[in-house]
């Protein structure tokens, strides 16, 4: 089992439409976790940091549930730009390692 | 904000010659960098992680005569891949933290990446 599991999608939706994204972690030790996104053929970069039960930051929230080991990200209001690929990142608790899940696809069409 | 920059962006070259990959850090001392390898469609996996003034620690499976690191001072991290064959080509990718631990408010900034081609 993988430690850190998407659903890879692809996730088609329209323009203005909330959309939500789980993945799961398997290292019940890991504290900290991010969620990133990647264009194609780009660097990923930080979309958020979630530690507590989770934040918010615009039009973005991400939550943690601890018991049943799995981060969300929401989105509302989609936008063209926000087309890309969303990687769940765990924090491999003690060792100063990110652990990326494979990611999931979001198309957002007009 | 924190930047890394990644030198060449894309390389294609000859099976059996070597590549090298070059990451700095523009505006922070990075006392850890770390290197990943992305294939299509499939998740950053880590290569190693390089110290400022030693050794690197490689991944399992990684092989460290192969993928040479070099992390000589607090700005600059080197990759190179020696006698590179067609399965190497991939997107490889480094990122910095200006922390020797990486934690929730101290996230990794990523290079813009480099994609190896070994024809």
């Amino acid at each position: 089992r993988k430690e850190v599991e998407q659903d890879p999608g692809p996730f088609n939706v329209p323009e203005g439409a909330t959309v939500a994204f789980n993945c799961t972690y398997s290292n019940s030790a890991s504290q900290s976790f991010f969620w990133y996104r990647q264009d194609c053929r780009k660097e990923p970069k930080l979309l958020m940091s979630v530690y507590s039960s989770g934040n918010e930051d615009g039009r973005f929230t991400a939550q943690l549930n601890r018991a049943s080991q799995y981060i969300s990200l929401l989105i509302r209001d989609s936008k063209l730009s926000d087309s890309a690929t969303y990687l769940c990142v765990s924090l491999s608790g003690g060792y100063n390692k990110l652990i990326f899940g494979a990611g999931t696809r979001l198309a957002v069409h007009p | 904000g924190a930047v890394v920059s990644q030198h060449p962006s894309w390389v294609i070259c000859k099976s059996g010659t070597s590549v090298k990959i070059e990451c700095r850090s523009l505006d922070f001392q990075a006392t850890t960098m770390f290197w990943y390898r992305q294939f299509p469609k499939q998740s950053l996996m880590l290569m190693a992680t390089s110290n400022e003034g030693s050794k690197a620690t490689y991944e399992q499976g990684v092989e460290k005569d192969k993928f040479l690191i070099n992390h000589a001072s607090l700005t600059l991290s080197t990759l190179t891949v020696t006698s590179a064959h067609p399965e190497d080509s991939s997107f490889y990718i480094c990122s910095a933290s200006g922390q020797p631990v990486v934690a929730y408010n101290s996230p990794l900034h990523f290079g813009n990446g480099t994609r190896l081609t070994v024809t």
